[in-house]
């Protein structure tokens, strides 16, 4: 069965940074770009950055440029996300995401990791 | 503020069709291919159309995507009261670099 797990979240204070995994089975995850995506409590989605399968390509949305660093571990079927100098509005259900096709679809999606930024 | 355009909600009856719209613009829309996704409460987005009008493998063909310029268009078909959900479009943008979400629209089956 293909699936994805997120793990990490907490409660963090502003200011704080928390590092977040998703961890992948039942595909062979080092042939997939992968994309971290987030909904904060009563939005939309968000799509905050893509990694492609050997880590070559990055990028960011731009609410999250210069403080989240996205990551991945091929041997470990692991995807990661570094988020520092948290903010309250980055308070959100983290997903992790991934398309079949390599494109910036998303076919399978994790059922996300809760990141609350409170004092 | 989304990039893409989405109404906030739309209503039909059971059995009845309904179409939820999405636009953008060319650095977006204009120029890719557009993914909806459907999400229930407390739970993950589910693909229901990729590159415009295809859909996976177990998706019901009630459910239909088209596009036209910066503007695509889910229609859902036999509307079922099962079908109430938040719908989402996404494409990617060229101009940010990055993938843009619609703000997502109710749907509720009267």
């Amino acid at each position: 069965e293909v699936q994805l797990v997120e793990s990490g979240g907490s409660l963090v204070q502003p200011g704080g940074s928390l590092r977040l995994s998703c961890v992948a089975s039942g595909f062979t995850f080092s042939t997939y770009s992968m994309n971290w995506v987030r909904q904060a409590p009563g939005k939309g989605l968000e799509w905050l950055s893509y990694i492609s399968s050997g880590s070559s390509t990055i990028y960011y949305a731009g609410s999250v440029k210069g403080r989240f660093t996205i990551s991945r571990d091929n041997d470990e079927n692991s995807l990661y996300v570094q988020m520092n100098s948290l903010r309250d509005d980055d308070t959100a259900v983290y997903h992790c995401a991934f398309s079949w096709r390599n494109d910036y679809g998303m076919d399978v999606w994790g059922q996300g990791t809760t990141v609350t930024v409170s004092s | 503020q989304s990039v893409l355009t989405q109404p906030p909600s739309v209503s039909a009856a059971p059995g009845q069709k309904v179409t939820i719209s999405c636009s953008g613009s060319s650095s977006n829309i204009g120029n890719n291919y557009v993914s909806w996704y459907q999400q229930f409460p407390g739970t993950a987005p589910k693909l229901l159309i990729y590159d415009n009008n295809k859909r996976p493998s177990g998706i019901p063909d009630r459910f239909s995507g088209s596009k036209s310029g910066t503007s695509a268009t889910l229609g859902i078909t036999g509307l079922q009261t099962g079908d109430e959900a938040d719908y989402y479009c996404g494409t990617w943008d060229g101009s940010l670099s990055g993938v843009v979400f619609g703000g997502g629209t109710e749907l509720t089956v009267l």
